[in-house]
């Protein structure tokens, strides 16, 4: 069965300074996973994908991730934070089976960015 | 080209009436999801369809609830005799295929408020 884990609810980090969110998964197969953003009162954002090729992904806004299969890990990284990055993150790892692209989420990170 | 668009944003319904939520996927997307999140969790799976075809609802509640996507029009979610509990955020989201690694478009979702 698949799950992921986010291991923490709520970080908070000071605005210049680096982003971390961490994820954990299980997965039977190999996982496609993804982060989503979600805003206040808003939808779902797509920030990046991975999907079997290199284990480095770049996304959107400066956001990054690495899968790495031996931790089972694709903590989301980001070098300097700024105010406009405070938001729900979520991690969320595909359901390969049956090809019904259903997703699996964690249950999101709420990041809080400082002046 | 517009994203997955939904409609109502907010929908105050009380308890015992219907509910009923829109959704049109983004151009060229035959393969519709209905997801739920309720406060301060995350998003979770609740239907799977195609046109005039539900692939997946597993994560249906067994009463009240009913989707379809019919060959003409948005897909609907339908509640009936909400109750309090119904009251969550219910995202429709679309994708080209339902490959696990196909990127899934949501829409800015249908805020619930049963009173």
């Amino acid at each position: 069965a698949q799950s992921v884990t986010q291991l923490d609810s709520h970080v908070s980090v000071s605005e210049g300074t680096p982003v971390l969110l961490r994820c954990n998964y299980s997965s039977s197969y190999s996982p496609s996973l993804f982060w989503y953003v979600q805003h206040p009162n808003k939808g779902l954002q797509l920030l990046l994908k991975y999907t079997s090729a290199a284990t480095l992904v770049k996304g959107i806004n400066g956001f990054e991730a690495e899968f790495k299969k031996s931790e089972t890990s694709f903590h989301l990284t980001k070098p300097s934070a700024h105010m406009s990055d405070a938001a729900e993150y979520f991690c969320v790892v595909s359901v390969p089976s049956s090809n019904t692209g259903k997703l699996i989420f964690g249950q999101g990170t709420t990041l809080q960015v400082k002046p | 080209n517009a994203g997955v668009m939904q409609n109502p944003r907010h929908l105050v319904r009380r308890r015992g009436q219907e509910a009923r939520l829109r959704c049109s996927p983004m151009k060229g997307h035959s393969h519709v999801y209905w997801y739920r999140q309720l406060p301060e969790e995350g998003l979770k799976f609740m239907v799977y369809l195609q046109k005039e075809n539900i692939i997946d609802e597993s994560g249906m509640p067994k009463e009240r609830f009913s989707a379809e996507f019919p060959k003409e029009g948005p897909s609907i979610l339908r509640i009936q005799q909400v109750v309090r509990g119904d009251s969550a955020a219910y995202f429709c989201a679309s994708s080209v295929t339902g490959d696990s690694g196909n990127t899934i478009y949501f829409g800015e979702g249908s805020w619930l408020t049963v009173v």
